[in-house]
């Protein structure tokens, strides 16, 4: 079973469309995340959910929105896609409340390659 | 902020041979964890090794060791009988002990030659 799932894998749309992409994790922790990979490989963390509060947004415009319905999925909607959004969207989950050496490790789904045409 | 260095961009091994992978970070922490992240040309990001600061003994996951130098604030990766599976990005990452993110290097691409 895959611990942190997200789907589509693959997604080509056009400059102004809205797209989703959504995020399921069987791991029973109660954090998730949204990083962005851009195009020369850099990784930078987006937005973290905890127990569906949001508790981490980086700069992030506006057209970029989490949703959180329960612990276990974080969905990501960008409305009027652009250009430079193409990347790879990549989901994560950890357990941070309990004090475990593991709960501090963040496991990564498989991304999401979103190109903007 | 925080912020991680990996200054090798790139590097090569031939198979059966050791590599290390360099990383520095900069933090004014004192309770923070370091990760070694591989990401495939599938581009899943794989953990292959993690480390407490708290702790002075290096961590080890079979071929994969690591070399903590808190003081030096550096955290190398060391790979042993390097197999062709190997070759990937490797990322370097820092997270702090009361934060929940993750800080990345720029990654080291490693090939590995047969």
């Amino acid at each position: 079973d895959t611990a942190v799932s997200q789907t589509p894998k693959y997604l080509v749309t056009q400059m102004g469309n809205d797209k989703s992409i959504k995020c399921e994790q069987n791991l029973g922790h109660d954090t998730m995340y949204w990083y962005k990979q851009d195009s020369k490989k850099f990784l930078k963390i987006m937005f973290s959910y905890n127990n569906k509060e949001l508790i981490i947004n980086e700069t992030v415009p506006n057209r970029f929105s989490p949703k959180s319905p329960d612990k276990a999925h974080l969905n990501l909607h960008i409305n009027s896609l652009e250009l430079g959004d193409s990347a790879v969207y990549f989901c994560a989950s950890s357990q941070v409340t309990g004090k475990s050496f593991s709960g501090n490790t963040i496991y990564f789904g498989e991304g999401s390659w979103l190109t903007v045409v | 902020a925080q912020t991680v260095t990996q200054s090798q961009p790139e590097m090569s091994v031939q198979e059966a041979e050791t590599v290390t992978l360099s990383c520095t970070y900069d933090t004014s922490e004192s309770d923070y964890y370091l990760f070694w992240y591989k990401q495939p040309p599938s581009r899943q990001m794989i953990l292959v090794i993690r480390q407490e600061a708290y702790k002075q003994q290096n961590a080890t996951e079979n071929r994969f060791s690591v070399n903590f130098q808190k003081a030096a604030k550096s955290f190398s990766l060391k790979i042993s009988d390097s197999q062709l599976g190997d070759a990937a990005m490797y990322f370097c990452a820092y997270r702090s002990g009361g934060a929940q993110k993750l800080v990345f290097g720029q990654g080291t691409r490693l090939t590995i030659n047969p």
